[in-house]
């Protein structure tokens, strides 16, 4: 399984535009990006996945680079609802678990 | 839209009991899965569970833990004899096929274990 790396937390104000950046060196040619969000004392949600380039979905959009060793989360215009933590997930589909890491928390204030 | 259910939300018990938490998954999926949250911590994948038998599952899923559909709608997790390190947010999700990308996850079930 492919490693990732991700800010522990990040701070943002109401109304900006947040990126959070996952980093992936050793991702293999048939691993896919997926990004998940937990609010606190929920279930984690599936917000969005990619292979390469550009992927935009009406949350967020993930940009990969052709190297694919990271990938950029980016959240427009983040309201305090944004508030939780982002997971970077590195996988080829294939198996049945899903491999959370310690996630990056985000804190989104007036 | 539909949701994954699940019941109770919070479970306070005894060490060395039984427990059993339940969950609805979504109508159409055929993908089931367990995981688990140690305040804290991050999300473990404990097991996960297709056509009626275990299809994978980690090392956290040892003897002491069972999954059963018993019926078309229900999917349970037992713990047969609790332990203090087994408090934790139990999540169930469930998918239409098996991959990572469209796991729906539940509310979770908080279990105290004293």
């Amino acid at each position: 399984l492919a490693k990732t790396t991700q800010p522990i937390s990040m701070d943002s104000y109401e109304g900006q535009e947040v990126n959070i950046t996952c980093s992936h060196n050793n991702i293999a040619t048939n691993d896919y990006i997926t990004w998940y969000q937990q609010f606190p004392s929920q279930g984690p949600r599936f917000i969005i996945q990619g292979y390469k380039t550009k992927v935009t979905n009406e949350v967020a959009s993930l940009f990969i680079p052709a190297d694919r060793k990271s990938s950029t989360l980016s959240l427009p215009r983040v309201s305090l609802s944004d508030t939780a933590v982002y997971y970077c997930l590195v996988g080829d589909n294939s198996g049945y678990a899903l491999n959370f890491g310690k996630g990056t928390s985000l804190l989104v204030t007036p | 839209e539909p949701e994954v259910t699940q019941t109770p939300s919070h479970q306070v018990t005894q060490m060395g009991q039984e427990v059993i938490l339940r969950c609805v998954p979504i109508s159409n999926h055929l993908y089931f899965y367990w995981y688990r949250q140690i305040l804290g911590q991050k999300v473990e994948f404990l097991v996960s569970f297709y056509n009626n038998e275990i299809s994978e599952k980690s090392e956290i899923f040892d003897d002491q833990f069972s999954v059963e559909r018993p019926d078309g709608s229900n999917f349970t997790l037992k713990i047969r004899s609790t332990k203090l390190e087994d408090s934790a947010m139990y999540f169930c999700a469930s998918s239409e096929w098996s991959d990572q990308e469209t796991q729906y996850f539940g509310p979770g079930t908080r279990l105290l274990v004293l």
